[in-house]
């Protein structure tokens, strides 16, 4: 099965701080995304990218930076860290937009 | 504009019993569509995906599929405590390059 790998896996940050989240895969996919998930809710999509050194702005954009140096890896990047930032952010990849996603563990983000 | 509405919001079913789950989308383009399915603590995982209009099985889980009404429903006979999860469904179209998710209904499968 596909393997998508997320670090950290949990992280305190400080309001105005620099956060970057980390998201690496295995399955030779062009495409990668990352979500935003609040307690209970549904998946909202920040950025996506289908090739490397390109990322697309999602759905809730603002405030989120996306690199994708590589095919393998994607980061996500909070310039300054603020409280609605709080929630867990999963990594998924595919081999095109209307794959199969396969998705990593996520990452339950703090800010305090 | 949501592309996706999910019901019931949560759902509670005796171990054993029949679980079932709809899905309709707001957008006729909308031609694939998945059900993703996430335990506690988990990242999604993909349960099935439908393409085309009927029934699809896959041992105790069936979709249906209506293109016509823009409906898909999940169908989990015989549920398990196991089945407790938030069940996804996902709509994608040709021309697009993303898949679009609905806010999710929350199964509860009672021992």
């Amino acid at each position: 099965e596909a393997a998508v790998t997320q670090s950290p896996r949990s992280k305190v940050a400080v309001t105005g701080g620099k956060v970057t989240l980390s998201c690496h895969q295995t399955n030779n996919h062009d495409y990668m995304y990352w979500y935003r998930q609040d307690t209970g809710h549904g998946l909202r999509l920040i950025h996506y990218s289908y090739v490397a050194d390109s990322t697309e702005k999602g759905d809730i954009p603002d405030g989120y930076k996306a690199s994708r140096p590589s095919q393998e890896n994607f980061s996500l990047i909070l310039e300054l860290a603020s409280l609605s930032q709080t929630a867990v952010y999963f990594c998924a990849s595919s081999g095109t937009g209307k794959d199969t996603q396969y998705f990593g563990p996520g990452t339950r983000l703090l800010v305090l | 504009q949501q592309k996706v509405q999910q019901s019931p919001e949560s759902l509670s079913v005796p171990e054993g019993g029949m679980a079932s789950l709809n899905c309709t989308s707001s957008d006729r383009n909308f031609q694939y569509f998945w059900w993703y399915r996430q335990h506690s603590g988990e990242g999604p995982k993909a349960l099935m995906s439908i393409f085309s209009d009927g029934d699809k099985k896959e041992g105790r889980f069936t979709a249906h599929l209506n293109k016509a009404s823009l409906h898909v429903s999940l169908h989990i006979r015989d549920s398990q405590p196991s089945d407790s999860a938030l069940y996804f469904c996902a709509v994608s179209e040709n021309s697009n390059n993303r898949i679009f998710f609905g806010d999710g209904t929350q199964l509860v499968v009672k021992p």
